[in-house]
């Protein structure tokens, strides 16, 4: 079965230290891998996607991912936390043996950076 | 820029009444999605729609649940009879193809 796992209800960081919010994934055919970010009372708002390629993908605000195929994994960095970072990241994956019908959502990592 | 447009942003209801919820998706995507969240928790997956059938749909996608795409434009999603626990975030959401899915701001459903 499908599924999305993000491990850590919230991380805490300092402005200007490195973040890593982690998600690790099970699909049955090849995934195709998003981050998404919500600030309060808001929608979904797309950061960032692995479809095929570099490992390591960039999107906006400076955030990057690095896809891991051994260990399942697409963790979201930035080399410098800043606190208008802080919100709440998901993590969602389109599974090819499921005709990439929907996105899975992992349960979401709140992410606070402090001044 | 393109957006996924919701309306109402907000929307009271009685127990046991008829709710439908808009959405305008991006005019040239041609997949599209409903999605709750209940309390700013869990996304849960609704229902997803192409080429006017459904595509695939979750457990809580009952027989009071149902979609439509009435003009060509417009993507809505009709609750027949609210139940206190369909209190949720609605999001509705559209993609070119299997990329990314873009979302809307959502429509906040109190059932009363």
């Amino acid at each position: 079965a499908q599924s999305v796992a993000q491990p850590e209800d919230q991380v805490n960081v300092a402005e200007g230290n490195p973040l890593t919010v982690k998600c690790t994934y099970s699909v049955s055919g090849n995934p195709y891998l998003f981050w998404y970010v919500q600030y309060p009372n808001r929608g979904l708002q797309f950061l960032l996607k692995y479809i095929t390629g570099d490992n390591l993908v960039k999107g906006s605000y400076g955030f990057e991912a690095e896809f891991n195929k051994s260990q399942t994994s697409f963790h979201l960095k930035k080399p410098s936390a800043l606190v208008s970072d802080s919100a709440l990241y998901f993590c969602a994956v389109r599974d090819e043996g499921n005709n990439f019908n929907k996105f899975y959502f992992g349960s979401g990592t709140k992410l606070n950076v402090k001044p | 820029e393109p957006e996924v447009t919701q309306t109402p942003s907000h929307q009271v209801t009685q127990m046991g009444q008829e709710v439908i919820l808009r959405c305008v998706p991006i005019s040239n995507h041609l997949y599209f999605y409903w999605y709750r969240q209940i309390l700013g928790q869990k996304v849960e997956f609704l229902v997803s729609f192409y080429n006017n059938e459904i595509s695939e749909k979750s457990e809580i996608f009952d027989d009071q649940f149902s979609v439509e795409r009435p003009d060509g434009s417009n993507f809505t999603l009709k609750i027949r009879s609210t139940k206190l626990e369909d209190s949720a975030m609605y999001f509705c959401a559209s993609s070119e193809g299997f990329a990314e899915a873009f979302f809307g701001q959502g429509t906040r459903l109190t059932v009363v």
